[in-house]
């Protein structure tokens, strides 16, 4: 079974902070993702890599960066932590074979104070 | 763009019944695939089923079966027998061979 594991279940911190979410994915999948999740919006990508060192904008990009030094790993960096990033955040990966589903993380619910 | 609309906030059924989950989508690109999560309160998204756009059967997987109609653009999936278990977010999605984008989701209700 693919297993994605991110890295916290529940993080707080303060505005301002730069905050790191970790995941890491262990069936070598190439294609990685990172979402968040608000009530009645669904999950809205914020950023997908598709090899080491490659990243793509998602649809809402501001106020995150991504890292992916490793296939396996890819962090999503809150350079500047603000109370409207508030959320849950869902890792997910998949491999490059049409029809595959993404499989997801257990998610990060981060409140910023 | 592709877009995905699900228009049921919340359902309700009774345990052993069937219910199905509406989604509509909309993208010009003649080749996509359709998936449904499960979302538990737990938080986890749980894959459950997925059709190609090119497929000519409706796919199922045990108690779940996706009723494709290409034409009319939807892909409503299908739970039949329900049981208390099934209660939880479903997500609607759609995707080419790297992104998704989901639905805002259905929560579904299995009472007794």
């Amino acid at each position: 079974d693919v297993k994605v594991t991110q890295s916290s279940r529940y993080l707080v911190k303060r505005t301002g902070e730069k905050v790191f979410l970790e995941c890491v994915q262990d069936m070598d999948h190439e294609n990685m993702f990172w979402y968040r999740q608000d009530p009645g919006l669904g999950l809205r990508l914020i950023y997908f890599s598709y090899d080491v060192k490659m990243k793509e904008k998602g649809d809402i990009p501001e106020g995150y960066s991504v890292s992916r030094e490793k296939k396996e790993r890819f962090s999503l960096i809150l350079e500047s932590a603000s109370t409207n990033q508030t959320s849950m955040y869902l890792c997910a990966s998949r491999g490059d074979r049409m029809g595959q589903p993404q499989h997801f993380g257990d998610g990060t619910r981060l409140s910023i104070l | 763009a592709q877009k995905i609309t699900q228009t049921q906030p919340g359902m309700f059924v009774q345990e052993k019944e069937a219910v199905t989950l509406d989604c509509t989508y909309d993208t010009s690109d003649p080749s996509y695939g359709l998936f449904w999560y499960k979302q538990p309160s737990s938080g986890e998204m749980i894959f459950l089923i997925y059709q190609g756009s090119y497929d000519q059967q409706n796919a199922t997987e045990g108690r779940y079966s996706l009723n494709f109609q290409k034409a009319r653009k939807s892909a409503n999936l299908v739970i039949s027998a329900s049981q208390l278990g099934d209660s939880a977010m479903y997500f609607c999605a759609m995707g080419d061979f790297q992104k998704l984008v989901f639905g805002t989701g259905t929560r579904l209700l299995v009472s007794p």
